[in-house]
């Protein structure tokens, strides 16, 4: 039964660029959540996918944007990167009517 | 807005004392309190939770008490060992859908010596 997965492990931008980052959630989750980490800090809620739907959203601009496909499985999409996007980028799956939310390993993500 | 306190940011302690980390929540309608463990590196990983009707709950080494009144809610570790070393995180969500948005603390460094 494998668990959260992620991909890719790390990434290496420039500002400006995009990045797509990728999750796949624990067998039988059906809710995709994504976090930021920057060093040092607690994780900040970004957004929630259920049904193929962003459900939720945290206070992040609409450079930060995703999707989740008929497998639950989810992609994170950051537009126009700036410095201040580096950070670890989890995602966390659930399902939905249970509390428990369970990380994936995380992308590291570095824009120059 | 929704906030999570977290207290101390680093504690040191010697192999078989005990460890406690304080949260305080801001949002009297929140119900549910996980923590997490997050070793350099890795993904932060449940340890424990509790919800709001209950005020307190144990797993072997590992406690957590809640206080709705003072919205307080606290790790306890007992007779630590040096693999407990990590950053420890709480967190709390609200309803009605409680796999909605954690709100973390800033987290705590726990340095456990032999």
């Amino acid at each position: 039964d494998a668990g959260v997965t992620q991909s890719p492990t790390h990434l290496i931008k420039t500002r400006g660029q995009q990045v797509t980052l990728r999750c796949s959630p624990k067998s039988g989750h059906d809710t995709v959540s994504w976090y930021q980490q920057a060093l040092g800090q607690g994780p900040q809620f970004i957004f929630q996918y259920y049904e193929e739907e962003e459900r939720q959203r945290g206070n992040f601009p609409d450079r930060f944007s995703g999707h989740q496909f008929p497998n639950y499985s989810s992609e994170l999409n950051v537009n126009a990167l700036w410095l201040g996007d580096s950070a670890l980028y989890l995602c966390a799956s659930s399902s939905s009517g249970r509390d428990e939310q369970f990380f994936g390993p995380g992308t590291r993500l570095t824009v120059l | 807005g929704e906030n999570v306190e977290q207290h101390p940011s680093t504690l040191s302690v010697q192999e078989g004392d005990s460890a406690v980390i304080k949260c305080t929540y801001s949002d009297s309608a929140s119900n549910y309190f996980p923590w997490y463990k997050q070793e350099l590196g890795k993904r932060p990983q449940l340890i424990i939770d509790i919800r709001s009707n209950v005020g307190e709950k144990k797993d072997q080494r590992i406690a957590v008490t809640l206080n709705k009144t003072a919205k307080h809610f606290s790790l306890h570790i007992t007779e630590t060992q040096p693999e407990d070393s990590a950053v420890y995180f709480c967190a709390a969500s609200t309803p009605p859908r409680n796999t909605d948005k954690l709100i973390f603390g800033t987290g705590t460094r726990l340095q456990v010596f032999p």
